[in-house]
């Protein structure tokens, strides 16, 4: 069963520090990751996606990486700050099928809280 | 920027009452979802789309229909609203590469 595990659950720190969120998946066949940024009552917005072949990408002060032998995720967040409070989801995707839909995999995210 | 759409952002409405939930997106894209997502349970696919006039069922398809006349319009039908129903929806388009874009949800409450 196609499964994306992220940890932790849940996140506080303190603002200016940096965090790192962690995403283990068993998806087979992969096309690519996703990660998306949730505020509270809002949908979903990607962060980044990468391709099994890429290791890391960045967007601004986020940093992904990917390790896709070892099936595993992380989302770096330097100098965070009061609006990366925020649920933090990854999401992996199969090999696009020939109509092009998508069926993916979501994690239950990660509920980061920055605090002043 | 692809733009999605949903109607309502806040929604009340009584058990079993017909309830709409409406979708639009301005890009053209072939694809269209609805999901729910619920505390510790993450995003579920109900339904989706991959042409007008075409459905398949996701993972929880049960006491919801669909209906996509227009390329642009999805729409999620709970024909009789039940108090478990009661869900944060959100709605999803994507073209046929990696572009996949959220609308900022529905929250529904079943009373």
């Amino acid at each position: 069963k196609n499964q994306v595990e992220q940890s932790p659950q849940s996140l506080i720190i303190l603002e200016g520090k940096n965090c790192t969120l962690q995403c283990n998946y068993t998806v087979s066949p992969f096309s690519n990751l996703r990660w998306y940024k949730q505020d509270t009552g809002r949908g979903p917005v990607s962060l980044t996606i990468m391709t099994f072949s890429e290791n890391t990408k960045s967007n601004g002060r986020y940093t992904a990486t990917l390790d896709a032998d070892t099936k595993q995720s992380s989302l770096h967040i330097t100098a965070s700050q009061l609006s990366d409070s925020a649920s933090y989801i990854c999401v992996v995707s199969p090999t696009l099928s020939n109509f092009g839909n998508e069926k993916l995999t979501f994690g239950t995210g990660t509920r980061l809280t920055i605090i002043p | 920027d692809v733009k999605v759409t949903q109607s309502s952002r806040y929604l009340v409405k009584r058990t079993g009452e017909k309830v709409f939930l409406e979708c639009v997106q301005d890009m053209d894209h072939e694809n269209m979802f609805w999901y729910r997502q619920d505390p510790g349970l993450g995003l579920r696919l109900i339904y989706f789309s991959y042409d007008v006039k075409m459905k398949e069922k996701g993972d929880i398809p049960e006491g919801y229909s669909v209906s996509r006349e227009k390329k642009e319009r999805f729409s999620l039908i709970l024909e009789s609203a039940s108090t478990n129903q009661t869900s944060m929806y959100l709605c999803a388009s994507s073209d046929r590469g990696y572009g996949y874009t959220f609308g900022s949800g529905t929250r529904l409450t079943v009373v």
